[in-house]
């Protein structure tokens, strides 16, 4: 089975600062990683994924992930966030193989991103 | 465009009542999802279907029945047995290992 853990429910920030959302994640086998935004009463957009090759991803809106699978993590990044970035950030798993869980998202329990002006 | 549609987006429910949330997608996916959300718990997985016919529990299936008759469609039932039905619904679509598309949501209140 697949968890996630984000390592912080809130993240204020200033505009225009840099900033950094945490992930880590637990599997037994491997897996394809996903970060997804979602904005009040709205479904999920995908930011961008990580399915193989280059560990670092570049998504929508400027934000960036490395995963590193040494520490089983994948972080989100932004160089310079804007008002309009305020939202809730989730990060999630699913199995890369076969099995009865193919196909099925684990996700974090979320990282509310809040831009001050 | 393709997408999912969700409906209806606010439902209100009394006490006791069984209340059925509409899902229907264009994208000719085989496998759908449900998930329930709640604050700073996640999206957690209610059921889950990989083809016509077919559908498995996922984490919080108790209170809860689908159907999946029609590739196109994915209902959800939130009966009377489900203790805390208020939640925030996403259904969701897959196209082949990782491509995802979720509905906008339906929001469940029980008064």
């Amino acid at each position: 089975a697949q968890s996630v853990t984000q390592l912080d429910s809130q993240v204020p920030v200033f505009e225009e600062a840099p900033v950094e959302l945490r992930c880590n994640y637990s599997s037994s086998v491997s897996v394809y990683l996903f970060w997804y935004v979602q904005y009040p009463n709205q479904g999920l957009q995908l930011l961008l994924k990580y399915l193989s090759g280059s560990t670092l991803v570049k998504g929508i809106n400027g934000f960036e992930a490395e995963f590193n699978k040494s520490q089983t993590s994948f972080h989100l990044r932004k160089p310079s966030v804007h008002i309009s970035d305020t939202a809730e950030y989730f990060c999630a798993v699913s199995r890369n193989a076969g099995g009865t869980s193919y196909g099925k998202l684990t996700f974090g329990q979320g990282t509310i991103l809040t831009v001050h002006p | 465009d393709g997408g999912i549609t969700q409906s209806p987006k606010y439902l209100f429910r009394k006490e006791g009542q069984n209340v059925t949330l509409s899902c229907e997608q264009n994208l000719n996916h085989d496998a759908m999802y449900w998930y329930r959300q709640d604050p700073g718990q996640g999206l957690r997985l209610i059921y889950y279907s990989q083809i016509v016919n077919d559908f498995q529990k996922g984490d919080i299936a108790e209170g809860y029945s689908v159907s999946r008759e029609k590739k196109e469609s994915f209902p959800l039932t939130v009966t009377s047995a489900q203790k805390n039905p208020t939640a925030f619904y996403l259904c969701a679509s897959r196209r082949g290992a990782h491509g995802y598309t979720f509905g906008s949501g339906t929001r469940l209140t029980v008064v």
